[in-house]
């Protein structure tokens, strides 16, 4: 069966960088878009950022626009999420998610989810 | 950026009664919208796409329609298991948007 799993999350000072991984298995995964979704904790989802199926197109939100960067390792079905200059309001769980449809730019709900990592900035 | 308007905020029913669900799109997006339920504890679980496509697995008692502006999530007979928060999205613009989410608690 389709299985993601987040891992990396921990607590990090504000400015300091942090990378997610999302170990992918049960599916071909380098035909399928990632998304990774933060939901600080209590409050609603929120939409990071996508990376296409062969990693040629990404899109980010505008909140972490320059600061988050998404990649991918299809060889080894891991998809990443790297975070840069982390702020006290990037405290959230963050979630990778499949796309629904194959191929394209991603644009598709998300039918698979992992149980997310939670990231914690504070001093 | 779309946004999403989810009513009410919290839904107080019974088991056995039926839930009605509004998401209101700020502009025009077809019927590229979502509705996901997320159960606390737990990553959110895709339920209906383009409005009104069950997704595998969901029961029947979930439907969705609506389009352009428009959408509606309908439980048709609340299970124990079906309190919970659900949450619309879209994906006709980038960024992709979610509502803010509307809470089916136990009456």
């Amino acid at each position: 069966q389709v299985q993601l799993v987040e891992s990396g999350g921990g607590l990090v000072q504000p400015g300091r960088s942090l990378t997610l991984s999302c170990a992918a298995s049960g599916f071909t995964f380098k035909n399928y878009a990632i998304h990774w979704v933060r939901q600080a904790p209590g409050k609603g989802l929120e939409w990071v950022a996508v990376i296409s199926y062969d990693g040629a197109f990404k899109i980010y939100a505008d909140s972490v626009r320059g600061r988050f960067t998404v990649s991918r390792d299809n060889s080894n079905t891991t998809a990443f999420l790297h975070m840069d200059s982390l702020r006290t309001e990037d405290t959230a769980f963050f979630y990778c998610a499949k796309a629904l449809q194959s191929y394209g730019s991603g644009s598709s709900p998300f039918d698979h989810w992992g149980q997310g990592t939670l990231v914690s900035v504070s001093s | 950026e779309i946004v999403l308007t989810q009513s009410p905020a919290t839904l107080s029913l019974s088991p056995g009664e039926r839930a009605t669900l509004s998401c209101r799109a700020s502009q025009y997006i077809n019927t590229y919208l979502a509705w996901y339920q997320q159960i606390p504890g737990q990553a959110p679980r895709l339920l209906i796409y383009d409005a009104s496509k069950r997704a595998t697995g969901i029961p029947a008692r979930f439907s969705g329609s609506g389009s352009g502006i428009d959408f509606t999530l309908t439980i048709s007979s609340l299970e124990p298991e079906d309190f919970a928060v659900y949450y619309c999205q879209q994906r006709t613009n980038w960024p992709l948007t979610f509502g803010g989410g509307t809470k089916v608690a136990i009456k």
